[in-house]
């Protein structure tokens, strides 16, 4: 596609009910990156994908969130036993190599936990 | 402890004004600094980069300086129009790793 696309654009869930976030790439980019912001914070890194190799995952906040990375293309990101603190919006970002060059963003998933 | 500072949350210019958006960091390994732009709602989106091999890059109304010695990076935006009216972040990252870091964003509103 055109730009790195995100669904859903907005979710609202439950405390304690599970999330599924998902993110498709700019076709022809090998690195995958998911950040977070909350409100009135910065962005924040939670896990990098590229190419093959095995991610970096040492931007996850806790053992409740993970992410995979199918195909070398699409990936989810996964949120379970959800938390009010984990109400942001998550963002989606890829780049051609991953070093040194410009990662462009999704428009992002809002994450509502009431 | 926080590896690139944007010290001001917020900044306002009067329309047709110059803007001026600055990004201190504390690594000189940085070598690759870029600019991102986000609207309510939306995605941040890619605005200018720079090289550490450059001190000035420019892509029409907006300039990006880049002190290495001062590890200070700054964006400058003229004429300020309203629709520049956003959240800018400065990202930086090495060469050969994947790690971007970003500011914690500055507020620019230009008024009309």
């Amino acid at each position: 596609g055109a730009g790195v696309s995100q669904s859903p654009s907005n979710k609202v869930t439950e405390k304690g009910k599970d999330v599924e976030l998902r993110c498709d790439p700019i076709s022809g980019h090998t690195a995958l990156y998911w950040y977070r912001q909350s409100l009135g914070q910065g962005l924040e890194f939670l896990i990098y994908f590229q190419g093959n190799s095995a991610p970096d995952k040492s931007g996850l906040p806790s053992d409740r969130f993970s992410a995979e990375r199918t195909g070398g293309s699409v990936s989810t990101l996964t949120i379970q036993r959800t938390q009010q603190e984990d109400s942001a919006v998550y963002l989606c970002a890829s780049s051609f190599r991953g070093t040194g060059n410009t990662i462009y963003f999704g428009e992002g998933s809002w994450l509502t936990v009431v | 402890d926080q590896q690139v500072k944007q010290n001001s949350p917020s900044l306002s210019v009067q329309e047709g004004r110059i803007s001026i958006l600055n990004c201190d960091y504390t690594n000189s390994m940085f070598d690759y600094f870029l600019w991102y732009k986000k609207y309510p709602a939306e995605g941040p989106t890619f605005l200018i980069s720079i090289s550490s091999i450059k001190d000035k890059n420019e892509d029409g109304r907006f300039t990006v300086f880049l002190n290495k010695s001062a590890k200070h990076l700054s964006l400058h935006i003229v004429p300020s129009q309203p629709g520049d009216s956003a959240v800018y972040f400065c990202a930086v990252t090495t060469s050969g790793t994947y790690k971007y870091i970003f500011g914690t964003g500055t507020r620019l509103k230009v008024l009309a």
